[in-house]
């Protein structure tokens, strides 16, 4: 079945550094990419997404980009600021299953 | 317009015994989602739906039951509770075409 996994786990970064985050997926038939964002006791919420069609988004500060040969995909987030820190989750959808699976989570700390 | 809604927010069981979490949307979206949260940890699937009367186990089924008669509610059903079964659980929904999981706020669940 579809596995993803997602690197660091961990991520502290100087406010107005750049972070990147890094997933890879296991089954080649996924084709939707979201990225979640948790801030501590609260409800995951979408914050970009790609398709297997698209090599890449970008939505103000942040963007995905999607390596389908390699079956990898990143979040870049650009001029971090204190209100970024969370946990961030990549996910990935379709082929046969349609489910959604998430991979284990990024902790990012942006120091000011 | 409510999104997905999750009762109860919070519950305690003590082992042996048996609930029903509660998850409704009104978004008139096809798939429906049950994920646990453990402390520290990221989002495990328990259960799917693509739609009305259509279920499938996710990646830790164990110890749970689904059923989605309606289009609006996917109850997540727990037998003969566990303390391993202590987590978050959080409930989602989305359309089959965009893809955009939203998610309810959870339900924080104590065995004991």
């Amino acid at each position: 079945g579809e596995n993803v996994e997602q690197h660091p786990s961990t991520l502290s970064v100087q406010e107005g550094d750049s972070a990147v985050i890094k997933c890879t997926y296991s089954d080649s038939a996924s084709n939707y990419f979201p990225w979640y964002k948790q801030e501590l006791g609260k409800r995951p919420q979408l914050i970009i997404d790609i398709r297997s069609n698209v090599g890449e988004k970008k939505d103000q500060r942040i963007a995905v980009t999607l390596n389908k040969t390699a079956k990898h995909f990143s979040l870049h987030i650009t001029e971090t600021q204190p209100e970024d820190s969370a946990v961030y989750f990549c996910a990935g959808a379709g082929g046969a299953t349609n489910k959604l699976i998430f991979g284990t989570g990024t902790l990012l700390a942006v120091q000011p | 317009n409510a999104g997905v809604t999750q009762t109860p927010k919070f519950r305690i069981l003590k082992i042996g015994q048996s609930m029903t979490l509660q998850c409704a949307q009104d978004m008139n979206h096809n798939y429906m989602y049950w994920y646990r949260q453990d402390p520290g940890m990221g989002l495990k699937l328990i259960y799917y739906s693509v739609g009305a009367g259509i279920t499938d186990k996710g990646e830790v089924p164990n110890g749970y039951n689904v059923s989605r008669s309606t289009t609006e509610d996917f109850p997540l059903r727990l037998e003969l509770a566990a303390p391993s079964q202590t987590s978050v659980y959080f409930c989602a929904s989305s359309r089959v075409d965009l893809g955009q999981a939203h998610f309810g706020n959870g339900t924080r669940l104590t065995v004991t």
